[in-house]
């Protein structure tokens, strides 16, 4: 099946700071990538649809100026979480599809982000 | 509004069947997928089903009611690396291939 990349797979940082997450498609193209994150004990709560070329659509509640999302290629999209704090501490999770057809019945997940912000 | 309600979590024994039930009020509906997930890991795909009636693949299957709102996921045989938690999740219809989940069925598979 396809393979889909996170970087770093785990990331501890201070109260304030900003983390960089990275997601790759590896062997194919994805002009669409999803953004999740999970608390513990939970499910997968989208965040945001990042799309390459574009700016990337949120869900409600979620703060665009917080989770910053790049689609730098058709291969890479990064979610920035901006002054993070504790309450941020989570599992990030990305998606990708891997056709850009709505009719595509399978979607592939990165590993996942551990982030702990102290 | 979206709402979909699976078992908090179930046990059963190894070599058992077992079956989680999902039901699903969503607008719009373009499909419906059952994934496995282990802690601290990735989901990764189980079934797929859009229309209505039974697919099997090896010891999973997965039912879809269309009409009912309805899905279940049957694991037969089972071995004591199942235990995970199941994640339903709804494709709304439109663009971008959006899935909405479920809060997960955390199953425990006991020798």
């Amino acid at each position: 099946g396809a393979v889909v990349s996170q970087h770093p797979s785990w990331v501890i940082c201070k109260s304030g700071t900003s983390v960089k997450i990275e997601c790759r498609s590896l062997d194919f193209q994805a002009t669409t990538m999803f953004w999740y994150r999970q608390f513990p004990k939970q499910s997968l709560m989208l965040m945001a649809t990042s799309n390459e070329g574009s700016k990337a659509t949120y869900e409600q509640g979620v703060e665009k100026d917080k989770f910053l999302i790049n689609h730098a290629s058709l291969t890479l999209s990064t979610l920035t979480v901006t002054s993070a704090h504790p309450e941020d501490s989570s599992f990030y999770i990305c998606s990708a599809p891997t056709s850009g057809r709505i009719s595509y019945n399978e979607q592939f997940f990165g590993p996942g982000t551990r982030l702990t912000v102290l | 509004g979206q709402n979909i309600d699976q078992p908090t979590e179930m046990t059963a024994t190894e070599g058992a069947i077992v079956q989680i039930n999902c039901t699903y009020q969503t607008s719009g509906f373009n499909g419906l997928f059952w994934y496995q997930q282990h802690a601290g890991e990735a989901p990764t795909f189980l079934s797929y089903n859009v229309l209505d009636g039974l697919e099997e693949k090896g010891r999973f299957s997965s039912f879809l009611s269309r009409s009912k709102g309805y899905s279940y996921l049957l694991l037969k045989e089972l071995q004591m690396k199942d235990s995970a938690s199941y994640l339903c999740a709804v494709r709304r219809g439109g663009g971008y291939n959006k899935l909405i989940f479920g809060a997960g069925t955390r199953l425990a598979v006991h020798p």
